[in-house]
């Protein structure tokens, strides 16, 4: 089962921060928050990964609580081109680590 | 760089038949992974290979499904026979520990339609 929950969907006016939460309250000290995101018809793709900082890479930002037990994404300036549903997932980043994905979050962004 | 690719994009069967899906991984990655992807949910895990060595498949149906990732570089996933719930899109995915974490890079998938 995944360790984490995503709401089912969210949406989003284009142009405005997208804040995708992510629950992962079972997380264990050396397992790491990832996000990947899947657009229709394509396989998922890798947004952004920390462990306990937040972290900013161009695509995204990654929030997480100081408690770790949650972490939010930020998509600063959605576009239409990101609707997608995005995937929360912890794991480790090392040995024979296994990648669980839930249901994700499907986010629709508006004109 | 190439990323990973995946064939055929689609296929249709009908039950009991057997069918195979090839995936070639980003040069130099040594892990692969295959996944299952029914409508609606998310990706799951069904086998992971380090080079030409099995890491885990404990959700692999072994009684129908098998794969094997020849000189550690290509894969192939086969299902024989097919069943009306294994119609679902198969992702394969490669990754390697470069930079000391786990990106994995996805290909497009090949959809399968058991009818």
């Amino acid at each position: 089962d995944a360790k984490t929950t995503q709401p089912t969907s969210m949406d989003c006016a284009e142009g405005r921060a997208a804040n995708l939460p992510c629950n992962h309250s079972t997380i264990s000290g050396n397992e790491y928050v990832y996000w990947y995101r899947q657009i229709h018809s394509q396989g998922p793709q890798y947004i952004i990964h920390g462990l306990k900082n937040n972290e900013t890479n161009e695509m995204a930002s990654l929030i997480i609580t100081e408690d770790r037990k949650s972490s939010t994404l930020i998509l600063p300036h959605a576009t239409l081109r990101d609707t997608a549903v995005y995937y929360c997932i912890v794991r480790l980043n090392t040995g024979g680590f296994k990648t669980i994905f839930g249901a994700g979050t499907r986010l629709f962004v508006k004109a | 760089e190439a990323g990973v690719a995946q064939s055929p994009r689609y296929k249709i069967i009908e039950k009991r038949q057997s069918v195979a899906f090839w995936c070639n991984p980003i040069s130099g990655h040594a892990t692969l992974y295959w996944y299952q992807q029914i409508l609606g949910q998310g990706p799951k895990l069904l086998i992971q290979f380090q080079n030409n060595g099995v890491v885990d498949d404990s959700q692999l149906p072994k009684d129908r499904f098998s794969a094997e990732r020849l000189k550690g570089v290509d894969s192939t996933l086969k299902i024989q026979p097919a069943k009306l719930e294994d119609s679902a899109v198969y992702l394969c995915a490669s990754s390697s520990l470069a930079g000391g974490y786990n990106e994995q890079f996805f290909g497009p998938g090949t959809r399968l339609t058991v009818l």
